[in-house]
């Protein structure tokens, strides 16, 4: 399986905008970029999925490099509601791959 | 409705106890999941169920019985389990699997936070 790196932390102020990194040098042509979050004492919970073009929905944008090789999750504003770890997640588009999760990124947000 | 419910939300247990984890969700979807997840890791998939069909069992060992009577419950049997069982086990649902073109967002319950003495 492609594999990801993603730093083990990362803090930002609230209210400021948040970049998180992924790197997926492996990345295969058929790979959509997932990314998932999961609050403190929560299950995890989608946030954003893309596969070669820049997307935005409510929660998040996620930026793919042109090569695909590293993409960069944005949240715009942070909240202290946006602590969480971040999992950046390749899956292949074969209808029957599970979601399996990295090591991910702990975001704290400093009030 | 797009909640998952999951219990009981912690669970103490004996090594020699039988005991049973609940999920529950009501979003119509046909696909569920258990997933184990040990403190500071990321969460582990053990078992894939579609259309109340086990799909996928990653290697977990028979401690561990998964299932599902109906599309709306799953339930993870547990028997005879270790102290290293002990864990956060959480539940998701996601309206297909296995469906060829699409992604299905996976949404997860709170988990079970189970401890075996």
């Amino acid at each position: 399986d492609a594999k990801t790196t993603q730093p083990n932390s990362m803090e930002s102020n609230e209210e400021e905008p948040v970049h998180l990194p992924c790197n997926h040098s492996t990345i295969s042509g058929t790979d959509y970029i997932h990314w998932y979050r999961q609050l403190p004492s929560q299950g995890p919970e989608y946030v954003i999925h893309g596969l070669t073009s820049n997307v935005n929905n409510r929660m998040a944008s996620l930026a793919i490099a042109e090569d695909r090789k590293s993409s960069t999750l944005i949240l715009h504003r942070a909240t202290l509601r946006d602590a969480a770890v971040y999992y950046c997640i390749l899956r292949a588009l074969s209808g029957n791959t599970p979601l399996v999760f990295g090591k991910g990124t702990r975001l704290s947000v400093i009030a | 409705d797009t909640e998952v419910t999951q219990t009981p939300k912690h669970l103490v247990m004996g090594m020699t106890n039988k005991k049973s984890l609940k999920c529950e969700q009501h979003m119509g979807h046909r696909a569920m999941y258990w997933y184990k997840q040990k403190a500071k890791k990321p969460p582990e998939l053990m078992f894939v169920y579609s259309y109340e069909k086990l799909s996928i069992n990653e290697s977990v060992p028979s401690r561990f019985s998964p299932e599902c009577p109906n599309s709306s419950l799953l339930n993870l049997h547990l028997h005879a389990l270790q102290p290293e069982d002990s864990a956060l086990y959480l539940c998701a649902s996601s309206r297909l699997w296995g469906r060829v073109g699409t992604f299905e967002k996976l949404f997860f319950g709170s988990g079970t936070q189970l401890s075996v003495l």
